[in-house]
């Protein structure tokens, strides 16, 4: 079956530091790939996406790029901010007809000032 | 504003009463879904549906049931067969269709807590 496996966390980071949460997937066919971001008490938004290889998504200065030969979707930052503290989920959405969803355990981020 | 509204956002309940927790959306989503988030373990499917009047089971489904009278509802009762009902729980939505990709929204969720 499907599955994403997501850096242990937390990270913690000081403001303006670079960021970089990992993330692969094992996966049958193309699937779509997604960030999403949760933050305390709150359900998860969608942060970014990317629907085929080599796609970029990009969303609020968090990009992450479809990487089909190392199955992998990493989430990039270039400057974090305090306000970026939360945790983020990576997923993906196989292209069968139900389209099911299967998220990563999240990856909690500190940013400190 | 469209979006998905979950209520209350705070349960409490006695172990062995049922509990209904609730979903409504105005997105005109015709895909409905709950998951259960516990620490350290994402998200898991409970129930889906696709279509009003219809429903299936994820993966985490029993001690659970739901209803789909209306596009624009989605019930999710915890059953005191549920042997772990405390959790955080989001109700999510999403168009459906094979010509495009359809990213979920998500309510605000429902914290359950079983003593």
């Amino acid at each position: 079956g499907n599955s994403v496996t997501q850096m242990e966390g937390p990270v913690t980071l000081s403001e303006e530091a670079f960021l970089t949460i990992n993330c692969t997937y094992t996966a049958t066919g193309y699937p779509s790939l997604f960030w999403y971001v949760q933050y305390p008490g709150e359900g998860l938004q969608l942060l970014l996406k990317a629907t085929k290889a080599d796609d970029k998504g990009s969303n609020k200065g968090f990009e992450a790029t479809y990487r089909k030969e190392t199955t992998s979707f990493h989430l990039e930052k270039g400057s974090v901010q305090v306000s970026d503290s939360a945790v983020y989920f990576c997923a993906l959405r196989d292209s069968g007809g139900y389209q099911k969803v299967t998220f990563g355990t999240g990856t909690k981020l500190q940013v400190i000032p | 504003d469209g979006g998905i509204t979950q209520s209350p956002k705070y349960l409490f309940r006695k172990e062995g009463q049922n509990v209904t927790l609730s979903c409504e959306q105005n997105l005109n989503h015709d895909a409905m879904y709950w998951y259960r988030q516990d620490p350290g373990q994402g998200l898991r499917l409970i129930y889906y549906s696709q279509i009003v009047n219809d429903f299936q089971k994820g993966d985490i489904a029993e001690g659970y049931s739901v209803s789909r009278e209306k596009k624009e509802s989605f019930p999710l009762t915890v059953t005191s067969a549920q042997k772990n009902p405390t959790a955080f729980y989001l109700c999510a939505s999403s168009t459906t269709g094979q010509t495009r990709v359809h990213e979920q929204y998500f309510g605000p969720g429902t914290r359950l807590t079983v003593t």
